[in-house]
């Protein structure tokens, strides 16, 4: 069956610091995986996706890699702020639907 | 900057009565989505509905669920007959396209079932 995980249930990071969150899958079959920040009280918000085959994309401030060999996501954040706190969940999507399919979410701590 | 609304923002109601749970999605989206987050666990898929359909649905979503959008402003999800195991908090969610991986949510409607 198809499943999307992440390796650590908590991050702490000192501010100004770089980030890393990792995510495992197992579907070899999608087509979009992407990351989501959940701040306390909010619903998720998109990050950054890549597709699958890509290996590697940039945003503002964050990295996200793909790593198809072991199937292994991540998502680097340069210069961690406070505001970069929240839950962070892995995703991922097929091709053509709409369905995203979360990881368990990873809890990043950002202390000053 | 648009956004996407859910009332109420927490809903208690005794097991075995019927909820619905409202949200206005983004004005111009036209994919409509539920989702749902039990404590401390993963976010969920529940329902998709584009031109006044269900796309796709999951396990979760049984006969005791149903999507409505009754206007041109408003999504709801209704619960026909509520059990414990119901409370989560749930996100209504939208996206201008098929296949976005870009979905914008809500902040929530938390459902409590006593």
């Amino acid at each position: 069956g198809e499943s999307v995980g992440l390796h650590l249930p908590t991050l702490s990071v000192q501010e100004g610091d770089n980030s890393i969150i990792n995510c495992a899958y197992s579907n070899s079959a999608s087509d979009y995986f992407i990351w989501y920040k959940q701040e306390s009280g909010k619903g998720p918000q998109f990050i950054i996706d890549i597709r699958s085959n890509m290996d590697k994309r940039q945003g503002q401030r964050v990295t996200v890699l793909l790593n198809k060999t072991v199937k292994h996501l991540s998502l680097q954040i340069a210069a961690t702020q406070p505001g970069d706190s929240a839950v962070y969940f892995c995703a991922e999507k097929k091709g053509g639907g709409n369905k995203l399919t979360f990881g368990t979410g990873t809890q990043l701590k950002v202390e000053l | 900057e648009p956004e996407v609304t859910q009332t109420p923002s927490h809903q208690v109601t005794q097991m075995g009565q019927e909820v619905i749970l409202r949200c206005v999605p983004i004005s111009n989206h036209l994919y409509f989505y539920w989702y749902r987050q039990i404590l401390g666990q993963k976010v969920e898929f529940l329902v998709s509905f584009y031109n006044n359909e269900i796309s796709e649905k999951s396990e979760i979503f049984d006969d005791q669920f149903s999507v409505e959008r009754p206007d041109g402003s408003n999504f709801t999800l209704k619960i026909r007959s509520t059990k414990l195991e119901d409370s989560a908090m749930y996100f209504c969610a939208s996206s201008l396209r098929t296949g976005e991986t870009e979905a914008f949510f809500g902040q929530g409607t938390r459902l409590t079932v006593v």
